[in-house]
């Protein structure tokens, strides 16, 4: 059963190019996280997908950034007219539920990560 | 709002050392507390969970107690080996309110010598 894929795994671009960071979860997983991993930061949530809704998206930035989860195909995350300090690391989660307590108690449904897209903005 | 604070790195150590990562969390209902690692060019792996209060996550020689007295999530070891080098997130996500989201500390790098 393969993990969490993203592609690409490393991108660059100029100031006011668009960037597309692709996820494909786990086998029968329906539910993705977007993280964002500034320098010398920790990670930071972005927004939480389930097929074809956008259930949670809190930590998105207001402009340039959207995320979709389509039916079909992968997770995208895409940043439009992207800046230097859109560099980072950006990782996708997915899991098979929503994650938290489960209906039989505390259970806890776990995140699985993908290894990166390492965004350079020159 | 909720957050994570952890220690700060590199720490470096010797192979069969023990291990000590410190970890603190602030958080408005009742959190699962987390330990995540690291590889070099990989993706976070769950490494050990608590979800209540004095719970005592375990995997591979490492352990974690949830402390609500302390509001402390510490990583323990007894004797660390290189292929431990990593890097180390203490998080927590607050399921109060259906939130799925994790919060995480900024990592602690381990580097473990021979």
């Amino acid at each position: 059963n393969a993990g969490v894929m993203q592609n690409p795994r490393h991108l660059v671009r100029r100031r006011g190019q668009e960037a597309r960071l692709r996820c494909s979860p786990m086998k029968g997983h329906s539910h993705v996280y977007w993280y964002r991993q500034l320098p010398e930061e920790g990670l930071k949530f972005m927004v939480y997908l389930q097929k074809e809704n956008i259930i949670d998206e809190s930590g998105m930035p207001k402009e340039r950034f959207s995320a979709e989860f389509p039916k079909e195909g992968p997770s995208i995350l895409r940043i439009q007219q992207v800046v230097r300090g859109d560099s980072a690391a950006y990782f996708c989660a997915s899991s098979p539920v929503g994650t938290g307590p489960g209906l039989a108690g505390n259970s806890y449904n776990e995140q699985f990560f993908g290894p990166g897209t390492r965004l350079t903005v020159l | 709002g909720d957050s994570v604070t952890q220690m700060e790195g590199p720490v470096t150590l010797s192979e069969e050392a023990f291990l000590t990562i410190n970890c603190t969390y602030t958080a408005t209902g009742y959190p699962s507390l987390f330990w995540y690692v690291q590889y070099p060019g990989e993706g976070l792996q769950l490494l050990l969970k608590a979800t209540k209060a004095d719970d005592k996550g375990s995997n591979k020689g490492f352990e974690a107690t949830y402390r609500k007295e302390t509001t402390s999530f510490h990583l323990e070891k007894g004797s660390v080996q290189v292929s431990d080098s990593a890097v180390y997130f203490c998080a927590l996500s607050d399921f109060t309110g259906g939130g799925n989201k994790l919060t995480f500390g900024t990592g602690t790098q381990l580097k473990v010598e021979l």
